[in-house]
């Protein structure tokens, strides 16, 4: 049973640009969450997708968008893309009813 | 913003010493589940705990949740280089919002 995966595990990208981060969730997950992790800070809760659509929202600008799909996978957009941003983007997926969370491997985007 | 507190922040230790670290918050979890991230890896979970005063344990870790859900403790006993890593303490509101507090970057040193 694969667990949680995302792609890519790494990327760079220049200010200005805009990436796409892609996750598969855990076999039976069908809501999947997004953090950012900051180097030496805890993960902060970007959104939350179930059902296909943004269910909770974190404080984070409208330049942070996602997606997701009938398979339950997803995607986190990231549009004009800042220094700030760079940080380990993490993916969870948890199961109906919800009540933990398993995690990727996480992708790390440097913007330079 | 954390709106879990987490300490300490950083603890270095000798192997074979106990330690005890702790997340406390003003609002009151659903549950709450301590994870253990190594550098550049996702967060691996450890437990989750659900009731006021439940005290679960995990060989030589002992996790324990408030009487009134609002903080927990993580407690190893003997500790081993090989428990070194970041300790993420993260509690759930309304069984769908989950939110971490800063962690505690444990050091065991042989």
């Amino acid at each position: 049973d694969a667990g949680v995966t995302q792609s890519p595990t790494h990327l760079i990208k220049t200010r200005g640009q805009q990436v796409t981060l892609r996750c598969s969730p855990k076999s039976g997950h069908d809501t999947v969450s997004w953090y950012q992790q900051a180097l030496g800070q805890g993960p902060q809760f970007i959104f939350q997708y179930y059902e296909e659509e943004e269910r909770q929202r974190g404080n984070f600008p409208d330049r942070f968008s996602g997606h997701q799909f009938p398979n339950y996978s997803s995607e986190l957009n990231v549009n004009a893309l800042l220094l700030g941003d760079s940080a380990l983007y993490l993916c969870a997926s948890s199961p109906t009813g919800f009540t933990e969370a398993f995690f990727g491997q996480g992708t790390r985007l440097t913007v330079v | 913003t954390q709106l879990l507190e987490q300490s300490p922040q950083f603890l270095s230790i000798q192997e074979g010493e106990n330690l005890t670290v702790y997340c406390n918050s003003s609002s009151v979890f659903s549950s709450l589940q301590w994870y253990r991230q190594e550098p550049g890896e996702g967060p691996v979970l450890l437990v989750t705990v659900v009731t006021g005063g439940e005290v679960k344990k995990l060989k030589r870790l002992t996790f324990q949740f408030g009487d009134a859900r609002k903080d927990s403790s993580l407690h190893i006993t003997a500790a081993q280089p090989g428990d070194t890593g970041l300790y993420l303490c993260a509690g759930t509101y309304n069984n769908n919002d989950m939110r971490f507090g800063a962690g505690t970057r444990l050091t065991v040193k042989p």
